[in-house]
């Protein structure tokens, strides 16, 4: 699995875009780029998936440059309810269960 | 929509103790996953179920043991329990049909070892 680099924590003003960078410079070709957000004592919530280009859905987009070295994920205009951890996680989608494995996500606190 | 339910919520046991921790996947998914979370900590894949077999398995300690029912709700049992046992487990579930393996975690049972 391709390990996955992303910074420990953001800080953002509520109505700002974030943005959050992931490196996964491994990452194999049959590898797809998947965020899930996390709130205190809930389980995981997906986000979005991509493969490559731009990946866009009500919540958040995706950003994945043609190498797949990295990618960002945007939210725009956040507000305070969007203060949670969020995973980047890079794994093949594979016929059976594929699990997900969680490195240290980025804590983004959204304040007034 | 229905989600993943799990149960008990919350699990207060004593060391050497066993727990059984049950999963509901959502209807006409076919895969469970189990996942542990310590304090602070990220989650950790246990072990998975697709079609009742098991399909995977993670950083599950040998006391532990899981199955997936011919109903798809799966059971994680947890016997000699350790202080370090206590955290958050989730189950989450997905379904191969429409070619997406999003996962759906459920609300997690809260596992306490005194």
């Amino acid at each position: 699995l391709a390990k996955t680099t992303q910074p420990i924590s953001m800080d953002s003003y509520e109505g700002q875009e974030v943005n959050i960078t992931c490196s996964h410079n491994n990452i194999a070709t049959n590898d797809y780029i998947t965020w899930y957000q996390q709130f205190p004592s809930q389980g995981p919530r997906f986000i979005i998936q991509g493969y490559k280009t731009k990946v866009t859905n009500e919540v958040a987009s995706l950003f994945i440059p043609a190498d797949r070295k990295s990618s960002t994920l945007s939210l725009p205009r956040v507000s305070l309810s969007d203060t949670a951890v969020y995973y980047c996680l890079v794994g093949r989608n594979t016929g059976t269960a594929s699990k997900l494995t969680f490195g240290t996500g980025t804590r983004l606190q959204v304040t007034l | 929509a229905a989600g993943v339910i799990q149960s008990p919520r919350h699990l207060i046991k004593e060391k050497r103790e066993t727990a059984t921790l049950k999963c509901y996947p959502i209807p006409r998914h076919d895969t469970v996953y189990w996942y542990q979370q310590g304090p602070g900590q990220d989650p950790q894949f246990l072990i998975s179920f697709y079609e009742k077999m098991q399909s995977d398995k993670g950083s599950i300690p040998d006391r532990f043991s899981a199955q997936q029912f011919s109903d798809y709700h799966s059971e994680l049992n947890m016997s000699s329990l350790e202080l370090g046992d206590s955290a958050l487990y989730f189950c989450a579930s997905s379904s191969r049909l429409g070619g997406s393996y999003e996962q759906y975690f459920g609300p997690g049972t809260r596992l306490t070892v005194t």
